[in-house]
């Protein structure tokens, strides 16, 4: 079946630094994934959906300069938090969608937990 | 807007039955999806529903009525392991995930 890893699965950082979390497909290519960010007890959030070869596009009220995203291959998407606060803190999710079947599921990644200090 | 309802949170006994139910408005319809979401992990999928009517597979089935923006997903013989949250995600038109809240499945002994 189809596989999404992320690294880090979890991430503690200082005020202030800059987090890279990577979401990569592992069996399959993905022209198209997603960022998500869940906080407790909350549903999902889309970020931004990123797209291979071209610049994301980030939902209203996501700072695009604040979450630099980088889909440099098909099978690689990259979400860099910079100038982490401790209101970033959060469980950061990306999706693919497989190039082969189409528009109708995406393939979570496992999450990154991230903790600001 | 678009917009997606599920109740907060529901209880149940192990080895029954339980109904979660989902309302919909998107902009556009291409389908109606079923994840469920253990405490700390990333959403798994359940089900995908673009007709109407009812999918089963296994303890699991999701119906669909697109004329009155209606969803429910019934998991039979309930075991303690089904307690996680339930999220309904209707696909609009750009074939984006509209999300619900989730809803708190407790199962008790």
């Amino acid at each position: 079946g189809a596989v999404v890893s992320q690294h880090p699965s979890w991430v503690i950082c200082k005020s202030g630094t800059s987090v890279k979390i990577e979401c990569r497909s592992l069996d399959f290519q993905a022209t198209t994934m997603f960022w998500y960010r869940q906080f407790p007890k909350q549903s999902l959030m889309l970020m931004a959906t990123s797209n291979e070869g071209s610049k994301a596009t980030y939902e209203q009220g996501v700072e695009k300069d604040k979450f630099l995203i980088n889909h440099a291959s098909l099978t690689l998407s990259t979400l860099t938090v910079t100038s982490a606060h401790p209101e970033d803190s959060s469980f950061y999710i990306c999706s693919a969608r497989d190039d082969e079947f189409g528009y109708n599921e995406q393939f979570f990644g496992p999450g990154t937990r991230l903790t600001v200090l | 807007g678009q917009n997606i309802d599920q109740p907060t949170e529901m209880t149940a006994t192990e080895g029954a039955i339980v109904q979660i139910n989902c309302t919909y408005q998107t902009s556009g319809f291409n389908g109606l999806f079923w994840y469920q979401q253990h405490a700390g992990e990333a959403p798994t999928f359940l089900s995908y529903n673009v007709l109407d009517g009812l999918e089963e597979k296994g303890r699991f089935s999701s119906f669909l009525s697109r004329s009155k923006g209606y969803s429910y997903l019934l998991l039979k013989e309930l075991q303690m392991k089904d307690s996680a949250s339930y999220l309904c995600a209707g696909m609009d038109s750009n074939y984006q995930l509209i999300w619900g809240a989730g809803t708190k499945l407790i199962i008790k002994p």
